[in-house]
């Protein structure tokens, strides 16, 4: 099956602790992507990368770390997780930098909770 | 800063009704403006791109400059268009930047 893979799927974990969402896609894109979407909904830009190089890294708490180990996985690494870090978090991928006809496909996303 | 504004949280028609979902934008270059849907257990996947023009499941959308709206539109609203809808701009940044999403449900 083609697709955006996500492990894992839901996550409870407690403040402090230090965990990691992985991301793989086989689709063959360059660029991936990790978004946020809180409580409210709110879809939020995290990082890009392309190419396993980053492109975009919003204004994001440094204990949020992604790596890129090849071009076909992004994984997110989260230190020191505090209460707000709660929500679920989507990775996505694309075929190339972006234009017209650019279309990202998303994960299955992962509900994260910190106690 | 590029911004998506989706002033409804929650649209609910019944079915056969007329749907219009409010996408408006602002983005200081030539945008490129999507709409994502959001089906009950399903991942989040493109529904149709302004460049396109296109008519998806009998969605449009119509990209408007003078008022920089880009309302998602159907005439008949059916049951399994239920789901959660985001408008969305590509910010030339190699990312997309989203609205708050807007709850369609179509009543029977």
């Amino acid at each position: 099956d083609t697709a955006v893979s996500q492990t894992p799927k839901y996550l409870v974990t407690q403040m402090g602790n230090d965990k990691s969402i992985k991301c793989e896609q086989n689709l063959g894109h360059d660029t991936m992507y990790w978004y946020k979407q809180d409580s409210k909904k709110f879809l939020k830009i995290m990082f890009s990368y392309n190419n396993k190089e980053l492109i975009i890294n919003e204004t994001v708490p440094n204990r949020f770390s992604p790596k890129s180990p090849d071009k076909a996985h992004l994984n997110l690494h989260i230190n020191s997780l505090e209460l707000g870090d709660s929500a679920v978090y989507f990775c996505a991928s694309s075929q190339d930098l972006g234009g017209l006809y650019n279309e990202q496909f998303f994960g299955p996303g992962t509900r994260l909770t910190v106690l | 800063a590029q911004r998506v504004t989706q002033p409804e949280k929650l649209l609910s028609v019944f079915k056969g009704a007329p749907v219009e979902l409010k996408c408006n934008y602002s983005y200081s270059g030539s945008p490129e403006l999507f709409w994502y849907v959001q089906y009950s257990r399903q991942r989040l996947q493109l529904l149709l791109r302004h460049i396109s023009r296109e008519s998806i499941k009998g969605f449009t959308a119509d990209l408007n400059k003078g008022e920089t709206s880009f309302h998602l539109k159907k005439p008949f609203a059916q049951e399994e268009d239920s789901a959660m809808y985001y408008c969305a701009v590509f910010t030339g940044r190699r990312a997309l930047t989203f609205g708050s999403g807007t709850r369609l449900q179509v009543q029977p």
